[in-house]
């Protein structure tokens, strides 16, 4: 069966600190990979997506980016997080021409 | 961009009781989802309708479709404590992103 894995699970840090935020996913591959960021009591903005390795699709411009280096592997990244930055971030993944996402358990990021 | 819009936004019933909320979207799609969130946690999947179905059931869940007026609801029957949580619709529009709407609280009283 297939699982998706995201961590750490919580992360308090200072403005203008580095971010990195990883996700993996077993059991399938060649998944479509997603980011997401949630702002308290809100829908999810989808902010990267990915269809294979080394691509990666943008969709809101901002201080982060995406990176897929292996075929089960993303990473959401900051050079300099802001206080906007806070949130809960979600990985999902899903198998190309698949039915629904699949998210992990989420990363709740505080930038003080 | 946002594309789903449920409503309402918050939902109060009784055990027991039924539970329903409407999605409403703006461009043609090739499937619309519905997803769950308990606090703090990864959403769940629940149901996934094409756009050529009108209706589709999955245990307690009972969701519809129309699409001349864009619109989906999701019924949820004979409530639990357990289905208190954030319901969420998608659009997928053959482009591999989704986009949700802002959600349904749903709280059921016991």
């Amino acid at each position: 069966s297939q699982t998706i894995h995201q961590w750490p699970a919580t992360l308090v840090q200072p403005v203008g600190s580095p971010l990195s935020l990883e996700c993996t996913v077993e059991g399938t591959s060649n998944p479509n990979l997603y980011w997401y960021r949630q702002a308290a009591g809100r829908g999810l903005q989808l902010l990267f997506y990915s269809v294979g390795i080394g691509q990666i699709s943008s969709e809101v411009p901002q201080n982060l980016s995406a990176s897929r280096p292996q075929d089960r592997q993303f990473i959401l990244s900051s050079k300099k997080l802001l206080l906007s930055d806070s949130g809960f971030y979600l990985c999902a993944w899903t198998s190309p021409g698949g039915d629904g996402q699949y998210f992990g358990p989420g990363t709740r990021l505080t930038v003080l | 961009s946002q594309q789903g819009e449920e409503d309402p936004q918050a939902l109060s019933i009784q055990e027991g009781e039924n539970a329903t909320m409407n999605c409403s979207y703006k461009t043609s799609i090739n499937n619309l989802q519905w997803y769950r969130q308990n606090s703090g946690r990864g959403l769940v999947h629940l149901i996934l309708i094409r756009s050529n179905e009108r209706e589709k059931h999955s245990g307690r869940l009972r969701v519809t479709l129309d699409t001349s007026k864009k619109s989906s609801s999701l019924l949820i029957t004979a409530s639990r404590a357990a289905d208190t949580a954030s319901y969420f619709c998608a659009t997928d529009a053959h482009d591999y992103k989704l986009s949700f709407g802002a959600g349904t609280t749903v709280t059921v009283r016991a």
